[in-house]
């Protein structure tokens, strides 16, 4: 699995969007790009996932460059409760069976 | 939907003994999936299951560590006998694809 780059850190105001980015360079044709969050004490959570195209969903957005070389998770307004760490996982087509290799993450703090 | 039921929630042993966990994945989820996280880590895969098949158990020290997964359904995996360095977070989760994994809340397990 292509491997991923992400800040470790970042802080975001509350009603701002934040804007996450993240390298994976090395991304095959046929590979996806994931975005899981994991709020304390909690398991990891699925936000959204993109092959080429943009996606958005009620969580967030996922911009994708054209050479896919790298992407942005966008939370449009974030709120407190989005304070978390956040996955950034390039692994297999969405229909096959393949594990997701989990990295570092990104620890976005969003303050008052 | 039900999510992803794990126990017990909390556990500490002391070095040498033994400790199983236990996961319930979400009804008709062919993949079963146990990661290990260690504090300040991201989760680290041990072990995956297709129904009631292991996939990929590279990663699962299996001089010590075991799983199985009972008709395809529940799970539990076990630690004998367990080293201060297993003190983690064991998570479970289950997926019909790569995407929309859902994780359990994890068994924080501590060796002493």
């Amino acid at each position: 699995d292509a491997k991923t780059t992400q800040p470790p850190s970042m802080d975001c105001a509350e009603g701002r969007a934040a804007n996450l980015p993240c390298n994976h360079s090395t991304i095959s044709g046929n590979e996806y790009v994931y975005w899981y969050r994991q709020i304390h004490s909690q398991g990891p959570q699925y936000i959204i996932h993109g092959l080429k195209n943009n996606e958005t969903n009620e969580m967030a957005s996922l911009i994708i460059t054209e050479d896919r070389k790298s992407s942005t998770l966008i939370l449009p307004h974030a709120t407190l409760r989005d304070t978390a760490v956040y996955y950034c996982i390039v692994g297999a087509g969405g229909t096959s069976y393949g594990k997701l290799t989990f990295g570092q993450g990104t620890i976005l703090t969003v303050h008052p | 939907e039900a999510g992803v039921a794990q126990s017990p929630r909390y556990k500490i042993i002391e070095k040498r003994q033994s400790v199983a966990f236990w996961c319930n994945p979400i009804s008709g989820h062919a993949t079963l999936y146990w990661y290990q996280q260690i504090l300040g880590q991201g989760p680290k895969l041990l072990i995956q299951f297709q129904n009631n098949g292991v996939v990929d158990d590279s990663q699962l020290p299996k001089d010590r560590f075991s799983a199985e997964r009972l008709k395809g359904v529940d799970s539990t995996l076990k630690i004998q006998p367990a080293k201060l360095e297993d003190s983690a977070v064991y998570l479970c989760a289950s997926s019909p694809y790569n995407y929309g994994y859902t994780f359990g809340s994890g068994t924080r397990l501590t060796v002493v």
